[in-house]
């Protein structure tokens, strides 16, 4: 079974800082997948990345995937208060069951 | 709201009891997940339908866990004889049609379970 490992488990910076949050495997990744996640509610897709090598952006927030496909980080540029949640990473497995790491929690205070 | 949507969003029961939870997914949707979310952990993958079949389960759905999906729309999940172990935020998730490679996967707001 493949496990995600993400780094660091929590997180807590000021606004307007710049932060990147990491997703190792010891396996290959068919497709990675981001979720943010806030209290009391269920996970949101933020992106899918699928090609090794591959960097996505979305407004601040971006993602790279590894040449080899067994990493990912998420970078985020100017933190605000507003990205403050749960940030997980998880992995495809053709077609049926998503495996979650078990996230980093990102606290942005003013 | 065409999202996932799942009810109810809060239960506390006693232990012994039975308790059932229900995900309307996104219309059209032909994969249903369900997941368990305890604290600090991320979800972990309980059973999944493709319409009204139930394709897998994972090792973490005990025989006091049922789950249906009748008519391929929407889905329950029961618990019964809850222990306190089962505290958990129950978690339901929908996939488009054709994405199976990436298997994106649409999430409800989950139903928080409290046993006492």
């Amino acid at each position: 079974t493949q496990l995600l490992e993400q780094s660091p488990q929590f997180l807590s910076i000021q606004e307007g800082e710049n932060l990147t949050v990491y997703c190792n495997s010891s396996s290959v990744f068919s497709s990675l997948q981001w979720y943010r996640q806030e209290p009391g509610e269920g996970p949101v897709l933020l992106v899918t990345v699928v090609t090794g090598g591959e960097v996505k952006k979305l407004k601040r927030l971006t993602f790279q995937f590894g040449d080899a496909r067994k990493d990912s980080s998420l970078h985020i540029t100017a933190a605000q208060t507003g990205d403050t949640g749960l940030y997980l990473c998880a992995s495809n497995q053709a077609g049926t069951a998503l495996i979650f790491g078990k996230g980093t929690t990102l606290s942005v205070s003013s | 709201d065409t999202g996932v949507s799942q009810d109810p969003r809060h239960k506390i029961t006693k232990r012994g009891q039975n308790v059932t939870f229900r995900c309307d997914p996104i219309s059209e949707h032909n994969r249903l997940y369900w997941y368990r979310q305890t604290l600090g952990q991320g979800p972990e993958f309980l059973t999944y339908f493709q319409n009204e079949a139930q394709l897998e389960k994972s090792r973490l759905l005990s025989d006091r866990f049922s789950a249906e999906r009748p008519k391929g729309s929407f889905s329950t999940l029961e618990i019964q004889r809850t222990e306190q172990g089962d505290s958990a935020m129950y978690l339901c998730a929908s996939s488009v049609p054709g994405t199976e490679i990436y298997n994106e996967q649409f999430f409800g707001p989950g139903t928080r379970l409290t046993v006492l």
